[in-house]
């Protein structure tokens, strides 16, 4: 895999149901692997950042895994609800890249009450 | 919390214009970067620095250039506006890393190139 992708590209989910979606990154020479949450007319913010594999970060309902051998990530949302209606982005970073991201194209979730 | 501030939410510019979006950020961030986000394309890089007066080109430069002659600031320059360049800019700032450190973003500026 030369670049991040994401998958699916949108999901609409019942308010309740829980979720998840799965970004796939290149693995060789891999540094970090961000999650954002970008809602809309607002500015794309932080989720979590990985950097070890096996990692697993929570925050709320939210959570993310972190595979750096088979380069893969999942981010689940527990209980979803109308609030985690939103865009979220995956990005990795190979080591040496001074900061750079390449980001995937994003899964967009809508969840309806 | 880290703002990041970009100086215009819309614009609206003519073919040929030469076109200035600013950005600034108040948390001392050495790293900043300028993306564009199309429909099914996701977040691209058009170009970002590292420190002041440094820049480095991402993956789609063509047709933009950038300024960062003080820190806090990092300007993206359209020198001649075609409409393929209506999208929406994102501005990010990060501090110095690897890679590790999480990007903190404004909140975008719609661009249309008429």
């Amino acid at each position: 895999i030369l670049n991040v992708e994401q998958s699916p590209q949108s999901l609409h989910v019942q308010e309740g149901d829980s979720t998840n979606f799965t970004c796939s990154f290149p693995s060789s020479n891999f540094y970090a692997l961000h999650w954002y949450r970008w809602e809309t007319a607002k500015s794309p913010e932080a989720l979590f950042v990985m950097t070890l594999n096996g990692d697993e970060k929570k925050k709320g309902r939210i959570s993310a895994t972190l595979n750096t051998k088979e380069g893969y990530s999942y981010l689940y949302i527990k209980g979803s609800q109308p609030e985690d209606s939103a865009t979220y982005l995956c990005a990795s970073t190979a080591a040496g890249n001074t900061g750079k991201l390449i980001f995937g194209q994003g899964t967009t979730l809508q969840v309806k009450p | 919390d880290v703002k990041v501030t970009q100086s215009s939410r819309y614009l609206v510019k003519r073919t040929g214009e030469k076109v200035f979006l600013e950005c600034v950020q108040d948390m001392d961030h050495e790293n900043m970067f300028w993306y564009r986000q199309d429909p099914g394309l996701g977040l691209r890089l058009i170009y970002f620095s590292y420190d002041v007066k440094m820049k480095e080109k991402g993956d789609i430069p063509e047709g933009y250039s950038v300024s960062r002659e003080k820190k806090e600031r990092f300007s993206l320059i359209l020198e001649s506006a075609s409409t393929n360049q209506t999208s929406m800019y994102l501005c990010a700032s990060s501090h110095r890393g690897q890679g590790h450190q999480p990007q903190h973003f404004g909140d975008g500026t719609r661009l249309s190139i008429l």
